[in-house]
């Protein structure tokens, strides 16, 4: 099993969809949890950090499960600008250490007119 | 602010050429370190530091070099360059968790 796994779609969805990313981990002593956001040909940002009770940005929802050992990432009234790769990043030691940060391959979202 | 800035932004090479990809951050950030990113796979981890004079290899440091003299800088180079490393290579610095990467070095072995 690979340590980050997402689905790597495309989603091609219209705008004002609702849409929701999945990502599984497969170390359990993984402790925190990112999604970054990636443009075509642009360097990776960071869009949230994933708490353990769940968080909200905006449109933005961002889930943890640990039992199951997946995150997630819910996607609101879809706009043109969303249409990017979105990457989940679990790193195993909370905070300093980043050496243990795991890219997953990214899911590609399209939001259509 | 500057953030990460990345030197060359393109790079053609020829197999065997060496070269030496900068890489430099004005946020005093301790920790940096260096991806790359091919079609299909995710972001790996080549080398990272995590202040200035340590270094220490990622999930795929070979035919990859590093030293971190200063905090600011952290040059990645390629002793002998082969097909296999072309690819899209990224700096990163980071702060408490978050990691901001420069725009990316296009690098092309022929």
């Amino acid at each position: 099993r690979k340590e980050v796994e997402q689905d790597p779609g495309p989603f091609n969805v219209p705008e004002g969809a609702t849409v929701a990313f999945n990502c599984t981990y497969s170390n359990s002593a993984s402790q925190s949890f990112f999604w970054y956001r990636q443009d075509c040909r642009k360097e990776p940002k960071l869009l949230m950090s994933v708490y353990s009770s769940g968080n909200e940005d905006g449109r933005f929802t961002a889930q943890l499960n640990r039992a199951s050992q997946y995150i997630s990432l819910l996607i609101r009234d879809s706009k043109l600008s969303d249409s990017a790769t979105y990457l989940c990043v679990v790193n195993t030691y909370y905070g300093g250490s980043q050496g243990n940060l795991i890219f997953g391959k990214g899911t590609k979202l399209s939001v259509k007119p | 602010n500057a953030g990460v800035t990345q030197t060359p932004k393109f790079q053609v090479l020829k197999t065997g050429q060496s070269m030496t990809l900068q890489c430099a951050q004005d946020m005093n950030h301790e920790y940096m370190s260096w991806y790359r990113q091919d079609p299909g796979m995710g972001l790996r981890l080549i080398h990272y530091s995590v202040g200035a004079g340590i270094t220490d290899q990622g999930e795929v440091p070979n035919g990859y070099n590093v030293s971190r003299s200063t905090t600011e800088d952290f040059p990645l180079r390629l002793l002998s360059a082969a097909p296999s490393q072309t690819s899209v290579y990224f700096c990163a610095s980071s702060f408490s968790g978050e990691l901001f990467f420069g725009e990316g070095s296009r690098l092309t072995v022929l």
